[in-house]
């Protein structure tokens, strides 16, 4: 089975200032994953992914994610938080193996970003 | 544009009404899927279609159904069996062959009082 943790709920970041949010998952086999961003009252837009590869993956809007599978995260991080950052970020898995099309999410973390 | 197509945005309906979410998509995807979304929840998946009349259920399928009779169409269904159907309705697709991201819809605000 496969599920993921979002440490913290919501997270407050100055314009500026460093953005981390944090993912944990837990799965048998190699993971595909994913985060996503969705601003209000809107679907979610996919920021980055990880299927194979390079372990950091760069997305849009200057955020990236490292794959650490000894610690088996993947926080996603942007050097400077601007205003339009603040929106809510859903991390999701999916296991790798093909038949299988369907992505657990975990709970969301709220950034909000004070000027 | 290519994308997917929820109507509509919000949606009214009295306690023990059927109602019905559209969902139509033009990216020419084999693989549909709705989710509902609650505050603090995150998205919980409803039921998802990999081809053209086939479908299974997902975490939370009681009290919802869903066709899908065309490639482009997959509308969901809220009976009045969902005995908590006030949320917010998110449909995405997805390509069919080996495992690719979702895309998502624009969602579906429904409230029944």
């Amino acid at each position: 089975a496969q599920s993921v943790t979002q440490l913290g709920s919501h997270v407050s970041v100055s314009e500026g200032a460093l953005v981390l949010l944090r993912c944990n998952y837990s799965s048998s086999v190699p993971p595909y994953l994913f985060w996503y961003v969705q601003y209000p009252n809107q679907g979610l837009q996919l920021l980055l992914k990880y299927t194979t590869g390079a372990t950091l993956v760069k997305g849009i809007n200057g955020f990236e994610a490292e794959f650490k599978k000894s610690e088996t995260s993947f926080h996603l991080t942007k050097p400077s938080a601007h205003m339009s950052d603040a929106a809510e970020y859903f991390c999701a898995v999916n296991e790798s193996g093909g038949s299988n099309y369907k992505l657990t999410f975990g709970k969301g973390t709220l950034l909000t970003v004070n000027p | 544009d290519g994308g997917i197509t929820q109507s509509p945005k919000y949606l009214f309906r009295k306690e023990g009404q059927n109602v019905t979410l559209s969902c139509e998509q033009n990216l020419n995807h084999d693989a549909m899927y709705w989710y509902r979304q609650d505050p603090g929840q995150g998205l919980r998946l409803i039921y998802y279609s990999q081809i053209v009349n086939d479908f299974q259920k997902g975490d939370i399928a009681e009290g919802y159904s869903v066709s899908r009779e065309k490639k482009e169409s997959f509308p969901l269904t809220v009976t009045s069996a969902q005995k908590n159907p006030t949320a917010f309705y998110l449909c995405a697709s997805s390509l069919g062959q080996g495992f690719n991201e979702q895309y998502f819809g624009p969602g579906t605000r429904l409230t029944v009082t």
